[in-house]
Order: C-alpha cells, then sequence, then structure tokens
C-alpha cells in the first residue's frame, strides 16, 4: 500500500539552531502534502500546505518565517524549523494525498523535535 | 467551517468490554469521515473511513456508520483488548478539498 516516510522521527537540538524534516511518499507521487503539528495531549494541528512547484499556504497563525516550507518535487516536500526555541518542541507529522483512493491521507510516523 | 467534536478522554475499559466513542461533525455539504488510531510513541494510522452517508466503515473489529440526520461517526467496538489502548481521532474532509479537520482525539486505556 501507499506510504509516507518521515525523517528523523526524532531529533534533540540546541537553541537557535534549525532543523529540517523530510517527507516522502514512497511509492505515489504527492503534489500536495500536509504538515501538521501536535501538542502534548492534543489534538492535530493544521500548519501549512505544501504545493510542489509552488510556494506553501499557511494557516492562521503559522510563521511562515519559522516554518520555511520546501515542496521541489513531487516525492518529497521538507519542513525547516529555523532557529528554534524551546517552544517549539513538539510532534511534526506530514501527510499525503493517495490519488485513486479519494480523499485518503496517508500519514509519516511522525517527528519528535525537542528543542533545548 | 468545519468541525469535528469527540469525546473527551481518557477512556477506561476493562478487556473485552464494549467500546463506543462519539463523533459528531459540522461541515457543508458531503464529507468523507475518518478515524485515525495513534498508538503511543507513533504516528496517525487510518483506522476506518466512509464516504457517504449511511456507509459503515469497520477494520480490526472497529465500526462506525455515517449518520448524516445526526452529523455523528461514532467508534464501537464489540470487545477492546489491551492492544487497542492508544489514541482516537475523529477528522473529516469536505467534498472542497483535501485538508483534515481533526477532533481533539480521544485517548482509550483498555486494562487487562
Amino acid at each position: 500500500g501507499a506510504v509516507v516516510s518521515q525523517h528523523p522521527s526524532r531529533v534533540i537540538c540546541k537553541s537557535g539552531t534549525s532543523v529540517k524534516i523530510e517527507c516522502r511518499s514512497l511509492d505515489f507521487q504527492a503534489t500536495t502534502m500536509f504538515w501538521y503539528r501536535q501538542f502534548p495531549k492534543k489534538s492535530l494541528m493544521l500548519m501549512a500546505t505544501s504545493n510542489e512547484g509552488s510556494k506553501a499556504t499557511y494557516e492562521q497563525g503559522v510563521e511562515k518565517d519559522k516554518f520555511l516550507i520546501n515542496h521541489a518535487s513531487l516525492t518529497l516536500s521538507t519542513l525547516t524549523v529555523t532557529s528554534a526555541h524551546p517552544e517549539d518542541s513538539s510532534f511534526y507529522i506530514c501527510s499525503a494525498p493517495f490519488r485513486g483512493t479519494k480523499n485518503i491521507q496517508y500519514f509519516g510516523a511522525g517527528t519528535r523535535l525537542s528543542v533545548l | 467551517g468545519n468541525s469535528v467534536t469527540q469525546m473527551e478522554g481518557p477512556v477506561t475499559l476493562s478487556e473485552e468490554a464494549f467500546l463506543t466513542i462519539n463523533c459528531t461533525y459540522t461541515a457543508t455539504g458531503y464529507p468523507s469521515l475518518f478515524w485515525y488510531v495513534q498508538y503511543p510513541g507513533e504516528g496517525l494510522q487510518l483506522l476506518l473511513k466512509a464516504t457517504k452517508a449511511d456507509d459503515k466503515g469497520s477494520n480490526k473489529g472497529f465500526e462506525a456508520t455515517y449518520r448524516k440526520e445526526t452529523t455523528s461517526f461514532h467508534l464501537e467496538k464489540g470487545s477492546v483488548q489491551v492492544s487497542d489502548s492508544a489514541v482516537y481521532f475523529c477528522a473529516l474532509i469536505s467534498n472542497a478539498g483535501n485538508m483534515l479537520t481533526f477532533g481533539g482525539g480521544t485517548r482509550l486505556m483498555v486494562k487487562p
């Protein structure tokens, strides 16, 4: 079946550094991917829609300069958390819709970011 | 806009008990409805789905029926197992796009 790979699964970094998270669709092409953030014991918040070959669409309240999204190919989207701070610590999950299965989203395994 | 409301947890059950997790939604048109499960330390997995009214999604003993008249998609399982302990998210996609709207999640804890 369709698989979305997300890497790394866990990252610990120092405050002020940047962290890149990759989301790959392994056996299908995804012109659109979605990035979610999950706070502890909370639901998922859509951060942005990643569009292949064009700018990402950010949800209200999400800083586009803080969370850089690049969708350079039909199988890869990246989320870069720039100048990370402890409040950016969270669980980040990407998803991609699989064509041919109406509205089905496949999710990556998530990345747990801890900023010290 | 679209919204999904599900019962707050945690829900604590004994093994082999009957499970119901309520989910209601607000959406324009005819959304597709989903239940996702998140096991400890993992990402989300699609559990089941229904794309039109009166459809019943089922998987791994879980069931949910798309009830348009009550705008509900309650998750049920006749006999839960310890391995079902997880967080369950109800979600919808409107017929206008691909973005998922999630409920708040319900943590299920099953004790042996």
